[in-house]
């Protein structure tokens, strides 16, 4: 089956620690994206990538990095210079090229982040 | 910059009956998407419908329909025969075409279906 998975389901971590977050896709798209979904608000971009070792900075980047060495995978760590990592994240993909019926993105299950 | 607001925090409505969500949105582009995400507990997001913006045409799917304003930048989502199945959190979003295709989210709307 074609799709996105996203591991740990749950995820602890004490703080000062950095952690990384899996993102594997199958669905041969170009593109993936890191949000980040806090209670009560929407989700908000942290980082996208368009295509393999090149990637941008979205609306709340600071205190994670990400890398894209394959195209199958886009983790993301949470560093220790994030103040507030406690949160619920979603990764992303989709095909680019703003083709008609291309834009759609299909999204993970998630991972919930704890920091102790 | 793209903006979207969803003045609902939470909506009720009884199974079977027909419920409207608002969103507005604002952007300077003239070229974008917009969609209506749901978000169940399970917390996956599922695409329920989406508009291109050059489309006159309100989108629609199955009980799901669209009244798409251009000129009032108003993208409301209208679910008939609302079935227990539809309790969920609702995301409105814009996708701008040009550019990094990044799409930005409304607060959200809480759809609880009363039996």
């Amino acid at each position: 089956d074609g799709g996105i998975t996203q591991s740990p389901k749950y995820l602890f971590r004490k703080e000062g620690q950095n952690v990384t977050l899996s993102c594997e896709q199958n669905l041969n798209h170009d593109a993936m994206y890191w949000y980040r979904q806090d209670p009560g608000q929407g989700l908000r971009l942290i980082y996208y990538s368009q295509i393999v070792n090149d990637f941008q900075k979205g609306d709340i980047a600071e205190g994670y990095s990400v890398s894209r060495e394959k195209k199958e995978s886009f983790p993301l760590t949470v560093t220790s210079a994030q103040k507030n990592p406690t949160a619920f994240y979603l990764c992303a993909s989709s095909i680019t090229g703003g083709l008609a019926g291309a834009v759609e993105q299909f999204f993970g299950p998630g991972t919930r982040l704890t920091v102790l | 910059a793209q903006t979207v607001t969803q003045s609902q925090p939470e909506m009720s409505v009884q199974e079977a009956e027909t419920v409207t969500l608002s969103c507005t949105y604002d952007t300077s582009e003239s070229d974008y998407y917009l969609f209506w995400y749901k978000q169940p507990p399970s917390r996956q997001m599922i695409l329920v419908i989406r508009q291109e913006a050059y489309k006159q045409q309100n989108a629609t799917e199955n009980r799901f329909s669209v009244n798409f304003q251009k000129a009032a930048k108003s993208f409301s989502l209208k679910i008939s025969d609302s079935q227990l199945g539809d309790a969920a959190m609702y995301f409105c979003a814009s996708l701008l075409i040009q550019g990094a295709q990044k799409l930005v989210f409304g607060q959200g709307t809480r759809l609880t279906i009363n039996p």
